[in-house]
Formats: structure tokens, C-alpha cells, sequence
């Protein structure tokens, strides 16, 4: 059964710390994604990566990092740096054509205290 | 600068109509245009996309339809069904540059359909 799993649905973190985000999937897609959503507001790109062991920087990449070392795995670490974490983190991935469908997981609510 | 606008934020309408959903953009080189649809505290699934090649895009209950001189796009689900209550996101890309895989998003339209 493929898919984009991402975990944990629900994170709550202290104000302060680093957090990683979780992202999987089984698709055999190389590309991968991460984006955010605000209420009342669109998806805005983070971070994506168009194969393993690269990534480029999206529109709000500033305090947040990202790793791609293995093909299904695109993790996402939101540092102390990020001034408004707390928000709905949405992962995709997709074929590595421009028009190639992008596939979203279920996402992770992260709320920082 | 918002590059896809949704300017409906919500949309009601009685089951068995037609939804017409809008979406406009201002950025000439966007030429791959997709709908997302969107249930709370869930990601977005795909709908339908459309190339700038084209003026429309059928499948199924869903239509989308590209206005190239205006910049438009709309999104007609007929016939409406409950289960289509949600928001709907117009989403948009553009050839070249470093970034030639973002998708650029509007801020969504919620669709509310009545039994």
C-alpha cells in the first residue's frame, strides 16, 4: 500500500528547542517536498529535494533544515531559529518531472509552548 | 505579492448544483496549473491539472478550465455533493530557474455543499 507517511500527527515542543519532522514514503518518487500552512493561508515551500543527497531551499527556508540520504526519507528539523514554528507541516514527494504530480502525506501539527 | 489568488474564501451551495471555484494569477510564465482538495488537519489530495497547451480539462464530475488572456482559471464540480465540502487550493508552476519545482499556492477557497 504506498504512500507518504509522516509522524507524529500532534508534536508540542518548548520554545527553544529543535525539533525533527518526520517524512516517508514507499512511492519510489524522487522528489520530495516540505511545506507549511498557516491558517487562512496557502502552502509555502520550506525546502525540496530533487534527489538523494540534494536539496535545494524554498521561499521560508530560514530556521529549518533538511537531510536526504536515503531516497524515501526527506526529514525536516525545525531549529530555534524559526521565529514562528508553530504551524501545519505538510510533506510531499513526486516524479522528478515539472509536471509531475505531487503527492501530499497526512502532515504534522507542530505547536511550540 | 500574491502570485495565485483565491478570492472567494468560501463558497456555498445545494447539493445537485454546480460549484464553480476561481482562481487568478498574475504571473505570465505559470503554465501547469493544478486543484487540490483539502479536509482539516489532512493533507491535500489531488484533483485534476491542466496545461497551459489546453483551455479545458475534464475528469469525471470535475472540470477545470483555463482562461490564458485573463490569467482565470476555474474549477466546476457538477453535481455537488456533500462529500465535496472542503477547501479547494489552485495551485500554479512555471519552467526554469532554480525553483522550477515549486508549485505556488492561493489561499484556498472553503466549499461547503448542502444536503
Amino acid at each position: 500500500d504506498g504512500g507518504i507517511t509522516q509522524s507524529p500527527k500532534y508534536l508540542f515542543r518548548k520554545e527553544g528547542q529543535n525539533v525533527t519532522l518526520s517524512c516517508e514514503q514507499n512511492l519510489n518518487h524522487d522528489a520530495m517536498y516540505w511545506y507549511r500552512q498557516d491558517p487562512g493561508q496557502g502552502l509555502r515551500l520550506i525546502y525540496y529535494s530533487q534527489i538523494v543527497n540534494d536539496f535545494q531551499k524554498g521561499d521560508i527556508a530560514e530556521g529549518y533544515s533538511v537531510s536526504r540520504e536515503k531516497k524515501e526519507s526527506f526529514p525536516l528539523t525545525v531549529t530555534s531559529a524559526q521565529k514562528n514554528p508553530t504551524a501545519f507541516y505538510l510533506c510531499a514527494s513526486s516524479d522528478r518531472g515539472r509536471t509531475d504530480t505531487q503527492y501530499f502525506g497526512p502532515g504534522t501539527r507542530l505547536t511550540v509552548l | 505579492d500574491q502570485q495565485v489568488k483565491q478570492n472567494s474564501p468560501s463558497l456555498s451551495v445545494q447539493e445537485g448544483r454546480i460549484s464553480i471555484l476561481n482562481c487568478d494569477y498574475t504571473n505570465s510564465m505559470f503554465d501547469y496549473f493544478l486543484w487540490y482538495k483539502k479536509y482539516p488537519a489532512e493533507g491535500p489530495t489531488f484533483l485534476i491539472s491542466i496545461s497551459s497547451i489546453k483551455d479545458k480539462n475534464e475528469d469525471g464530475r470535475f472540470t477545470v478550465f483555463l482562461n490564458k488572456s485573463a490569467k482565470h482559471l476555474s474549477l466546476h464540480i457538477v453535481p455537488s455533493q456533500p462529500g465535496d465540502s472542503a477547501v479547494y487550493f489552485c495551485a500554479a508552476s512555471a519552467p526554469g530557474g532554480g525553483s522550477n519545482y515549486k508549485l505556488t499556492f492561493g489561499k484556498g477557497t472553503l466549499l461547503t455543499v448542502n444536503p
